[in-house]
């Protein structure tokens, strides 16, 4: 079964730091188009970020420079390190695969949620 | 930067058909593949339709996608609408400039 599970999201103070993990089975992440993709409450959804196969990695303009995806083949799993957080940045944030050519996200994880606040 | 506009709300009665748009602000919807995406309360989104007009799998066929090139849109009609229809449903695509772009989502109310 094609599954993703988030993990990581908690309450961090504004300027903290925070490293979120998404677990993939069923299919290889570093074969695929992996991203993020964020929700604030009561919002709709925000594209965050994206690394492609090849290793190149995309940015929102809202946390370029402050955000890194990145994977460990070994472990077959996707991160977000978050730095620099603002209350902004509160939301829940899934991982989704994406497709190459068509940018279809499919599957999504259950989500993580991240709180900023002080 | 590329947008994608959708109604905020839209309701109909159960049993009839309804349909949400969603527009691009510039250039054409056409050029790269559209997506919806189905959210309940609580939940991670869910696909209803891929690349403008594929259905998943268990998807049921009352939901159908198209694009209108003339009207730089597209649209999501679900019909035979059921009471399990109520949730929020996103259009989304690819921008080459901003990436993954999301509409602002559409509250379908099945009363």
């Amino acid at each position: 079964e094609v599954q993703l599970v988030e993990s990581g999201g908690g309450l961090v103070q504004p300027g903290g730091s925070l490293r979120l993990s998404c677990a993939a089975s069923g299919f290889t992440v570093s074969s695929n188009y992996m991203s993020w993709v964020r929700q604030a409450p009561g919002k709709g959804l925000e594209w965050v970020s994206v690394i492609y196969s090849g290793g190149s990695t995309y940015y929102a303009d809202s946390v370029k420079g402050r955000f890194t995806i990145s994977r460990d083949n070994s472990k077959n799993t996707l991160y977000l390190q978050m730095n620099s957080l603002r209350a902004e940045d509160t939301a829940v944030y899934y991982c989704a695969r994406a497709h190459s050519i068509s940018w279809w996200f499919d599957p999504w994880g259950q989500g993580t949620l991240v709180t900023v606040s002080s | 930067n590329f947008m994608l506009t959708q109604p905020h709300s839209v309701s109909e009665s159960p049993g009839k058909t309804v349909t949400i748009s969603c527009t691009g602000s510039s250039g054409s919807i056409a050029s790269n593949y559209v997506q919806w995406y189905q959210q309940r309360p609580g939940s991670a989104p869910t696909t209803v339709i891929y690349e403008d007009n594929q259905r998943p799998s268990g998807v049921p066929d009352r939901f159908s996608g198209s694009i209108d090139s003339s009207s730089n849109s597209a649209s999501l009609t679900i019909s035979g609408l059921k009471t399990e229809d109520e949730a929020d449903y996103y259009c989304q695509s690819y921008d080459s400039s901003n990436g993954g772009v999301f509409g602002g989502g559409t509250k379908l109310t099945v009363l």
